[in-house]
């Protein structure tokens, strides 16, 4: 089983549609989890932080569910400019301090006019 | 500007040509990253560097090394590139990855490499 799983997609919806994206994490002492964006042939750029309680910037909010380990994503109201590819990215403890950062293979979002 | 900075853009290169990517950051971050990123096989994790003089393998590493002389720069190196390090490269940095701390990472804009 992959330590962070996410579906590939691609998702295909129309412009104004409500569209969700979960990410599930193997390691249940995960601490720290994020959203990032990537458009094509570019670098990923943060999206937002996910915070226990839940939290949302405009159009979009992030949830995160500890007793079933997955992280969500949704997308309100989407616009053409929404279409790229999120990455779920989940922060693991590792050797001593340290701690290792996980990618989720990315799904592809493609909002039609 | 606070940035993570990659060069080269992209780069063409033979089997076995020894090359350096270089990476800098002008965030005094701790923490610097190098993954690559190939179709269906998502971001993966070359090396990564603590702090100064503190560099580790990560899940790829084979064909590659780095250094971290100083804490701005973290250059990747090829030794003797070959086509199945044809990719694209990422540089990243964050202030910290110690589990306590809510740290994105920034990403420098990446670096195209083809060896033929």
């Amino acid at each position: 089983r992959k330590e962070v799983e996410q579906d590939p997609g691609p998702f295909n919806v129309p412009e104004g549609a409500t569209v969700a994206f979960n990410c599930t994490y193997s390691n249940s002492a995960s601490q720290s989890f994020f959203w990032y964006r990537q458009d094509c042939r570019k670098e990923p750029k943060l999206l937002m932080s996910v915070y226990s309680s839940g939290n949302e910037d405009g159009r979009f909010t992030a949830q995160l569910n500890r007793a079933s380990q997955y992280i969500s994503l949704l997308i309100r109201d989407s616009k053409l400019s929404d279409s790229a590819t999120y990455l779920c990215v989940v922060n693991t403890p590792g050797y001593s301090s340290a701690s290792k950062i996980i990618f989720g293979s990315g799904t592809r979002l493609s909002i039609r006019p | 500007e606070a940035q993570v900075t990659q060069n080269p853009r992209y780069l063409i290169t033979v089997t076995g040509k020894k090359l350096t990517v270089t990476c800098s950051q002008n965030m005094n971050h701790e923490y610097m990253s190098w993954y690559r990123q190939d179709p269906g096989l998502g971001l993966r994790q070359i090396y990564y560097s603590m702090n100064v003089e503190v560099t580790d393998k990560g899940d790829v590493p084979e064909g590659y090394k780095v250094s971290r002389k100083e804490k701005r720069n973290f250059p990747l190196i090829l030794e003797s590139p070959s086509p199945n390090q044809t990719s694209l490269y990422f540089c990243a940095s964050s202030p910290t990855v110690r589990t306590t701390y809510n740290s994105p990472l920034h990403f420098g804009n990446g670096t195209r490499l083809t060896v033929t």
